[in-house]
């Protein structure tokens, strides 16, 4: 199977401007969690998509927003970009569910896109 | 408040010898967790996990120790190969009948020796 992909890898913007980073989830995999992660704060959560909904969100502005279309590919945008946001942004995604008596949930993350902001 | 804490920034081991990564948690609620491994550049990489109701799982030269009294986990690697040299990050998540967002700790930079 492919793995988690992302694109694009690396993003140039400048303050004040908006995103839009896409990641496609493993096939089967109907989960698909979104991470920043920093050198300061680490891995940190964003939220995570199920069957089109948003299931969970971490504690991050309004500004980070996201959406997962019906074959699971997702999207996540930023408005507004602040200095701060400047990062790695990881998706991973996850099966979620039951096969052969054991639930499946180990996320499988993908490269990431490297968000640098001027 | 950091809920899931890898104390040590790095840890230097000779080839051959065990790795021993320590992580300690103060969510009760994580039902599960899971050792990650990262290189430069690339996302984490999945490696173990382990359930809230296990005290050990193993797969291959990875062993994972869970001591919920203690709040603490570990990772075993044995015996420790070059290719080994990473970032590992322990994560701890809850099921809640859904998919919680991971939580991670700041990560280990493993240093294996020749």
């Amino acid at each position: 199977k492919a793995g988690v992909t992302q694109t694009p890898r690396y993003l140039i913007k400048t303050r004040g401007q908006q995103v839009t980073l896409s990641c496609s989830p493993i096939s089967g995999h109907r989960s698909v969690s979104w991470y920043q992660q920093t050198p300061g704060q680490g891995l940190q959560f964003l939220f995570e998509y199920f069957s089109e909904t948003q299931r969970n969100k971490g504690n991050f502005p309004g500004r980070f927003s996201g959406r997962q279309f019906s074959n699971s590919r997702s999207e996540m945008n930023v408005s507004t970009l602040e200095l701060g946001d400047s990062a790695l942004y990881l998706c991973a995604s996850s099966y979620q569910g039951l096969a052969g008596g054991r639930y499946y949930n180990e996320q499988f993350f993908g490269p990431g896109t490297r968000l640098t902001v001027l | 408040d950091q809920q899931v804490k890898q104390n040590s920034p790095s840890l230097s081991v000779q080839e051959g010898r065990i790795s021993i990564l320590n992580c300690d948690y103060t969510n009760s609620m994580f039902d599960y967790f899971l050792w990650y491994k990262k290189y430069p550049a690339e996302g984490p990489t999945f490696l173990i996990s382990i359930s809230s109701i296990k005290d050990k799982n193993e797969d291959g030269r990875f062993t994972v120790f869970l001591n919920k009294s203690a709040k603490h986990l570990s990772l075993h690697i044995v015996p420790s190969q070059p290719g080994d040299s990473a970032v590992y990050f322990c994560a701890g998540g809850g099921s809640g009948g859904g998919a919680d967002g991971l939580t991670f700790g700041k990560g280990t930079h493993l240093i294996i020796q020749p």
